[in-house]
């Protein structure tokens, strides 16, 4: 099946600084991959969608230039964190479609629990 | 904008008893549902999805859902709880609005089952 590999699965950061997020696809094309967030005992909250070849495109009310989306290849996206405070705290997860219609699932990847000191 | 409900916060049974994790949906025109498991620090996981046909669907590790049009609900089912199905559920509707299209999935705020052995 289908499967969304996220790296790093947890990551400690200072304040001020940036931290990266890995989203791959491993056996599978993904031209549309999906940025969530989750607080603790909530939703997930679509952060931006990452389109291969093309600018990301955010959700109201999140930040464009603090979380930085990047999706050079098909196979890869990366989100960047930047400046990052404790406030950025909490789970972020990745997602992609495989290219079978509209209505085909989304395979998502393990997450990043950030935690910024 | 297309939501859905899930009003119980954790829902627990007994294992080997029947299970229902309740959602009800709001949406203009044809409701088309997801539900996903997530285990801790994990992503989530593709459980079974309603878009048209039968009401009852049926998904993976032995669970369904019934799709219910009066009652504009979409509970997820199980004849007989494990103690390894105990995890985070959520109910998804797929949004059609925003530059994202019909890739868009919006999600409830979650429902955490926990089977006692």
């Amino acid at each position: 099946g289908a499967v969304v590999s996220q790296h790093p699965s947890r990551v400690i950061c200072k304040s001020g600084t940036s931290v990266k997020i890995e989203c791959r696809s491993l056996d599978f094309q993904a031209t549309t991959m999906f940025w969530y967030r989750q607080f603790p005992k909530q939703s997930l909250m679509l952060m931006a969608t990452s389109n291969e070849g093309s600018k990301a495109t955010y959700e109201q009310g999140v930040e464009k230039d603090k979380f930085l989306i990047n999706h050079a290849s098909l196979t890869l996206s990366t989100l960047t964190v930047t400046s990052a405070h404790p406030e950025d705290s909490s789970f972020y997860i990745c997602s992609a479609k495989t290219s079978g219609g509209d209505n085909s699932p989304l395979h998502f990847g393990n997450g990043t629990r950030l935690t910024v000191t | 904008a297309q939501s859905v409900a899930q009003p119980e916060d954790q829902v627990n049974v007994a294992e080997g008893n029947p299970l229902t994790v309740k959602c009800t949906y709001s949406v203009s025109g044809n409701p088309y549902l997801f539900w996903y498991v997530q285990y801790p620090n994990r992503g989530l996981q593709f459980l079974l999805k309603y878009i048209t046909g039968d009401n009852l669907v049926k998904g993976s590790y032995g669970f369904e859902a019934e799709f219910n049009k009066s009652q504009t609900s979409f509970h997820l089912k199980k004849p007989s709880a494990l103690v390894s199905d105990s995890a985070l559920y959520f109910c998804a509707v797929r949004d059609m609005g925003g530059e994202t299209g019909f890739q868009k999935l919006v999600f409830g705020t979650g429902t955490r089952l926990l089977v006692s052995p």
